[in-house]
This record gives C-alpha cells, structure tokens and sequence, in this order.
C-alpha cells in the first residue's frame, strides 16, 4: 500500500528566506507525486507534480520540489518566502494503476515578516 | 472552464436532520471523488467513482452515509441521520483520464455544522 509522511506539522520561515517543507513517501512500483495548497476556507490547489524524467519540477507561485529516488523524498521548496505563502501543503502519492492519490497529514508553513 | 462545483458552500443542521451535499465535476472528467477534512483527522477519502459507478466506499464511516451519482456531471453525498461528529469540510475532486499521472482537482468545499 502507498503511503505518505511529512514529518512536521509545522513550519516557520522568516519573509525572504527560503522554505523547504517535508514529504517521504512508500509505494510500489514507480511514484506519481504531487503537491497541493489550502488556503483558509479554499479548497486544495494543485502546485506541481513528478511524473518521469528531470527530478527538479517547477510549479505554481514559484514553487519547486526535488524528487530523490534513494531517499523516497520529495520535498517543496522556494527560494524566497513571501507573506502570502502562508498555508497549509499536502504531500499526495499515487502507485501505478488508477488508485487515487493518498495524501499526508499536512504541513502548515507560516512566513513572518 | 468553472472547475468543480459544490454547494452549498456553507450549512447548519440539527441532529438527526438529513443533509445532501452536492458536486458537479469539471466536463470531461470521469473520476469523482468525496473526500472529509477534520482537525483531527486530517483528510479522509470517503468513496470515489468512475463512470459514474461506485469503485470504492471503504472510507465511507456509517451506514448513515450514502453516495451516488447518477450522470457524469452530477454527484451527490447524504447523510441521514446527521450528528454532531459529522461536523467537517466536505470536499468534491475530479480528474480525468484513465491513467495515474492525471491531476486532482478540488472544489471549495462544503463546511457542514451539525449542532
């Protein structure tokens, strides 16, 4: 069975500074892994995914998330923290075949000017 | 295109009361998906369709929780009778295709308070 963790619930970052925000995942065969934002009271907006090929992956809003297949990692960073990054990001996983996506607890970043 | 839809966004019950939430997916889509977030749990997958058939009602908590969708652009979550606990966001997804790379998309959400 797939599985994701994110290690913290949560995350502080001061405006400007960069931000990494957790994920490890489990699953057998190849990952599809994704990453969504809630803000309050919205519902998830998707930010970026890994399919195949460059590790790196570019989304939304400036976001990136680096896929380690040693490390079954695939942390969400950006370079400079903004105020309006605050939320909350979910780390979902999906196995080959048509499953849906297992997400993880979630992670709240909060950016403090 | 208006993504997926839900209403109603906001709605306050007594208990024992019958609620139906309801979902329109965005055209074209034919996976749907029911999912609850709670505090304390976190976000549930409650039940999900393909093709408007039920695939999987696992996560579906008590009998008093139904779900159907009876066309592709339409789908509908009721609880009868509600409690208290079944205080929640309740959130609508859809994706299309039929492979796993394919993206989720949500809508707002239904917040539901059972008093």
């Amino acid at each position: 069975a797939q599985s994701v963790a994110q290690p913290e619930d949560q995350v502080n970052v001061a405006e400007g500074n960069p931000l990494t925000v957790k994920c490890t995942y489990s699953v057998s065969g190849n990952p599809y892994l994704f990453w969504y934002v809630q803000y309050p009271n919205r519902g998830l907006q998707f930010l970026l995914k890994y399919i195949t090929g460059d590790n790196l992956v570019k989304g939304s809003y400036g976001f990136e998330a680096e896929f380690n297949k040693s490390q079954t990692s695939f942390h969400l960073k950006k370079p400079s923290a903004l105020v309006s990054d605050s939320a909350l990001y979910f780390c979902a996983v999906r196995g080959p075949g048509n499953t849906p996506l297992v997400f993880g607890k979630g992670t709240r970043l909060s950016v403090i000017a | 295109d208006a993504g997926v839809i839900q209403s109603p966004r906001h709605e306050v019950t007594e208990m024992g009361q019958e609620v139906t939430l309801r979902c329109k997916p965005i055209s074209g889509h034919d996976y749907l998906f029911w999912y609850r977030q709670t505090m304390m749990r976190g976000l549930e997958l409650l039940i999900y369709f393909n093709n408007n058939v039920p695939i999987d009602d696992s996560g579906m908590p008590e009998d008093r929780f139904s779900a159907k969708m009876p066309n592709a652009s339409f789908s509908t979550l009721k609880i009868q009778p509600s409690e208290p606990r079944d205080s929640a966001v309740y959130f609508c997804a859809s994706s299309g295709g039929r492979v796993p790379q394919e993206t989720q998309y949500f809508g707002p959400g239904t917040r539901l308070l059972v008093l």
